[in-house]
This record gives structure tokens, sequence and C-alpha cells, in this order.
């Protein structure tokens, strides 16, 4: 157990709705990712945070917005929900520079 | 040419057989390789971490690395059911003290072991 959890494990929401997915942490580590996955694209980076309130955005981060107030948390908001962002929602935290990912067990999203 | 590459498969093998798991990669900035394993519906997990070439082993795991011919592979010896998932691998550079991150996943191989 990576000690990393995300919430909700699954959620249905209407286009244009906003949705915040939160990811949660207990091993104190300082970075922390979003990554979307997608049949025939595999694992695609949101954003990331490399410390409180340190955020910047991955190769896919368009319609989505990230905060970090806590070291524990990483909040993922969908500013308003498009059918695209239908996705299986991954978040990834690590300790240290060069350590590898540890992953959280996924936010399935569906966008009506 | 893409940066990693993963045959897709599916890949189905008897139980007991030796599985071969590859991936290309063309960056040789790419420092640290790992591989991960997915199961339906969970998050990948961490199976194997390796720095430069060289191999280790884990058990019934094996990870090589090649960075001549930029190539990577995991070895499952005496597969099992249970080993049915889906690999991912993943190699990574970092610019330098205090520099970012370049993180790239190969887009995972599924696996199935019959029994």
């Amino acid at each position: 157990d990576a000690g990393i959890t995300q919430s909700p494990r699954h959620k249905v929401t209407e286009t244009g709705t906003p949705v915040t997915l939160r990811c949660h942490q207990t091993e104190n580590h300082r970075y922390m990712y979003w990554y979307r996955q997608d049949p025939g694209h595999g694992l695609r980076l949101i954003h990331y945070s490399y410390g409180v309130k340190d955020t910047d955005k991955g190769e896919v981060s368009d319609g989505y917005s990230v905060s970090r107030s806590k070291t524990e948390d990483f909040l993922l908001t969908l500013e308003s929900a498009t059918s695209s962002q239908t996705s299986v929602y991954f978040c990834a935290a690590r300790g240290l520079d060069n350590s590898p990912l540890h992953f959280g067990n996924g936010t399935r999203l569906t966008v009506t | 040419q893409k940066e990693v590459e993963q045959d897709p498969g599916p890949l189905s093998v008897p139980e007991g057989a030796i599985v071969s798991l590859n991936c290309t990669y063309s960056n040789s900035a790419f420092q640290y390789f790992m591989w991960y394993r997915q199961y339906s519906r969970k998050g990948p997990e961490l199976l194997m971490y390796t720095y430069s070439s060289g191999n280790k082993e884990d058990g019934r795991f094996t990870a090589q690395v090649d960075k001549s011919s930029k190539y990577i592979s995991l070895f499952i010896r005496d597969s099992q059911p249970s080993d049915s998932a889906t690999y991912l691998c993943a190699m990574s550079a970092w610019r330098g003290q205090g520099g970012s991150e370049k993180l790239v996943f190969g887009k995972g191989t599924k696996l199935t072991v019959n029994p």
C-alpha cells in the first residue's frame, strides 16, 4: 500500500458541471501528480506539484486545474466537464528526486 | 519515432511459461527504468526499478536494461495465473541538480497466464 487514497472512486456527472477529484497521501511525499489513462493513449500527465502551492502543467492540462494547499492533499478540478474528459484518473506521488512514482487506485469518471 | 514503444499484445501463455516483455526507446538521456504491473480496475504497482544497464532480479522477476541498444526487458519465470495483468514500462531522465524530470510510460502489454 503506497498510502495514496483517491476519492471518489467512481463518479458520473453531466456535461458542463464542475468536478473535483481528491488525492490524499500519508507518506509526506513532496511530489504529486495527476494522470489520465485512456485506451490507446496510456498514461498522460495532466498536472503535477513539487511542493505546497507549487504546481505546473503536464501534456494534457487544458480544461483542468489543480491545487495543493497541504502536503498531503492534491485536488484536480474539471472546470466544466466535457465528454472527452471521461477517463480513469490516477494520482501518483514520490518523495525524492529519482525515486519511482507510486500510484493510487484511480477514479473512474464518466461525463454524460 | 515515439520515445517509448511497447507491444500492446495481448500475450497469452500457459502457466509455468517464461514470459518476456519488452520496450524500446529513442532518448539516450533516459537513466532510470521501471516496470509496473496493473491489474484490472487498479492503479499501476511498481515491480522493478533499475538504474543504468544490467540485470536486476527479484524473485521470479528479472529486469534487464541494454542502454547501447535502447532496449529494456522484464522476464517472468514460472508464470502464474495471478501474473495476468497489464505491464507498463517507464523511463526517466533528470535534467541536472534541481532540474526537471522527463518521465515517459509505455502504453502497456496485456498478459494472460492460463491455468
